[in-house]
């Protein structure tokens, strides 16, 4: 099962809005409504701010909004904050019941 | 609250094996399945496995198939990650995280595996 793909960085001044992409497959993002994103600060364990696509648990900003379209689906980070500077990863089920992650992008707050 | 309590870090030699623990406390244990992630140096997340702490089915990445087993004590609420046949590509952070949303997450344990 080949990694999902996210770029490797994405920048954006304060207050701007960016979005990340995770493409995958017709054999997990493309088939299935779960995927989640996770933001990790360094030498922090991940959290989740999207899980099944769109949702945000409870306590995650509403700045965090998620979206899928066909095999690929989109974090978007609005009104960015100095504090959104981290690693972004997304994950998707799959068809053969494993999960796969994305490669992680590094935000970075200009 | 849900939490996920993890054993402390080890160190390893090439060729041995690990086994680290992840204690659930704050929701019925047996609701969710229970994953392992592996955090390697440049390498980004892994998802290694999961176990279903009804049954104790599991699930295993290719990558780790021959070399990982996951399992559940309901009596304690607590998963375990054993590694076998060490390498120092294994030099790594380890978490749980149970359910499909990966909520919350274990703190993490540090793996090194260094002769």
């Amino acid at each position: 099962q080949s990694a999902l793909t996210q770029p490797a960085s994405v920048s954006g001044s304060p207050g701007q809005s960016i979005t990340i992409s995770c493409t995958g497959t017709s054999s997990d993002v493309g088939t299935y409504d779960y995927v989640n994103w996770f933001q990790q600060h360094p030498g922090k364990a991940p959290k989740v701010l999207i899980y099944a696509v769109n949702k945000r648990p409870s306590g995650i900003s509403n700045r965090f909004s998620g979206s899928k379209s066909g095999t690929t689906a989109s974090l978007i980070i609005s009104g960015l904050q100095a504090d959104d500077e981290a690693r972004y990863y997304c994950n998707s089920l799959t068809r053969s019941g494993t999960w796969v992650f994305g490669g992680g992008t590094k935000v970075t707050v200009l | 609250e849900v939490r996920l309590e993890q054993s402390g870090a080890e160190l390893r030699k090439p060729g041995t094996t690990v086994k680290v623990s992840c204690k659930a406390s704050g929701y019925s244990f047996t609701d969710y399945y229970i994953h392992w992630v592996q955090e390697a140096p440049g390498r980004g997340l892994e998802w290694m496995g999961l176990v279903d702490p009804e049954n104790g089915e599991t699930i295993y990445a290719e990558r780790f198939q021959d070399r990982v087993t996951i399992t559940a004590d309901t009596s304690t609420n607590t998963s375990f990650m054993e590694l076998s046949s060490l390498s120092s590509e294994d030099t790594a952070i380890y978490y749980c995280s149970p359910g499909g949303d990966f909520d919350p997450w274990g703190q993490g344990t540090l793996v090194t595996v260094s002769s």
